[in-house]
Formats: C-alpha cells, structure tokens, sequence
C-alpha cells in the first residue's frame, strides 16, 4: 500500500514531442505528489509538485494531471528538448511521515 | 540561497569499515530527510531529523544511523560497511510542516569495496 508505481520505465521521445510519464498509488493518506528531474551525477530536483484538491497544475511546459478517483497522476512535458533528457520521478507523502515514497524512475532521452 | 550540501561528495571504503556522511540544510530549513539511491532499489527513505529529533525511520539495519545538530546540520554513519552499502546517499531539507517540499542536495557516493 505504501508503493507509488510509476511507467514507463524508460521513454524515447522526438525533439518537439510530449512526454507522458504515469504514476500509481494506492495509499489514500499520500496528499502531497511532487516530481522530481536527476541529471547524471546530480541530486533530484523539484520539477512541479501537486495536492489533490486541483485535477491539474502547469508550469510552463510541465503539466501534473491528477486522478483523485483512479488513484493516478502523470507528469506531461510538452515541446520536448534534448536538455530534457534525464531520469524523472514522482512521489508521494502523507501528513505526519516527513517522508517520500519514490516511483521507480523514468529515464527520457529527447532525440534532437 | 545556498542548496544543500553534503560532504565529501566521494568515498571508498572497505568492508567492514564505517563512515560518516554529513548534510548541511538550506538556510531556515529544520528537517532533513536521509535517503539511499541504487539501481536496483531506485531511491528509499533512511530517517528524517527535526530539532534534534529523529521523527521517523525507514527499514534499514541498525548500522544505519543519524543524528541532528542544534544549527540543524544532520550527519549519518553507517557501521560495519558491506558490499551492498554502495550507493548514492542523498539528504534533502525542508521546512517544520509535514509534508512540505524536500530540496535533494547533490549526494555522496559511497563505494564499499
């Protein structure tokens, strides 16, 4: 109950395309779903981060889409560029564990 | 304002050997959180520190271990080193509310040989 199930495991996309990663979770406590970009050799770092009181949030060209029902939400990057190649990952808490449960990760590569 | 930073950023060490990682919060920020990242286990919680306090714990071996101090710097030690220690060992801060944003710091790769 406390897994966050994320895919693809990796994902290939054309330079100007949409990148779509999904994650899953059944813990109905988590209220907190933040994504994460790491580079090689880097810490993850905050990408866009959303509650389940919005069924979407954009900055710029992401994009969290929320399905409080279905237990889901995806990460969109639109207009894909080749810096965005890197490893994504979402996560999840729930109030009073001061902790993140991390997807497996998604590693994009953005073809130019 | 300044990132998060651990020290040192490199280690190799033997079997059997301990260690000691150390994290240095954001400014104003009192939590820190521990997490190990491997290929196999993608990234997973250690402990989290508040004021001086360990608040919650992973499930990890006793040879994990952390500590908080007053100025809100964390360090970590991890006992006995096995093989399977190796591993990317990331601190993230944030602020004193529940489930506010984690900010990673670069990490410290430890190699245990």
């Amino acid at each position: 109950q406390q897994q966050v199930k994320q895919s693809p495991q990796s994902l290939i996309v054309q330079k100007g395309g949409i990148s779509i990663i999904n994650c899953a979770y059944e813990n109905t406590a988590f209220d907190y779903f933040p994504w994460y970009q790491q580079f090689p050799g880097k810490g993850p770092a905050l990408l866009i981060a959303i509650r389940p009181d919005v069924s979407e949030k954009k900055e710029g060209r992401f994009t969290i889409s929320f399905n409080k029902s279905a237990k889901q939400f995806s990460l969109h990057i639109m207009d894909s560029q080749p810096g965005d190649s890197a490893t994504y990952f979402c996560a999840a808490s729930s109030p009073g564990t001061y902790k993140y449960i991390f997807g497996t990760g998604t590693r994009l590569k953005v073809l130019a | 304002k300044a990132g998060v930073t651990q020290t040192p950023r490199y280690l190799i060490k033997t079997r059997g050997q301990q260690v000691t990682l150390s994290c240095s919060p954001i400014s104003g920020h009192r939590s820190v959180s521990w997490y190990q990242q491997t290929p196999g286990q993608g990234l997973q919680f250690l402990f989290e520190y508040f004021s001086e306090t360990q608040r919650n714990k992973g499930n990890f071996p006793g040879r994990f271990s952390g500590r908080q101090f007053s100025n809100s710097r964390s360090e970590m030690n991890v006992s006995t080193l096995e093989l399977g220690d190796s591993a990317l060992y990331l601190c993230a801060s944030s602020g004193a509310g529940p489930t506010d944003t984690q900010y990673f710091g670069p990490g410290t790769r430890l190699t245990v040989l």
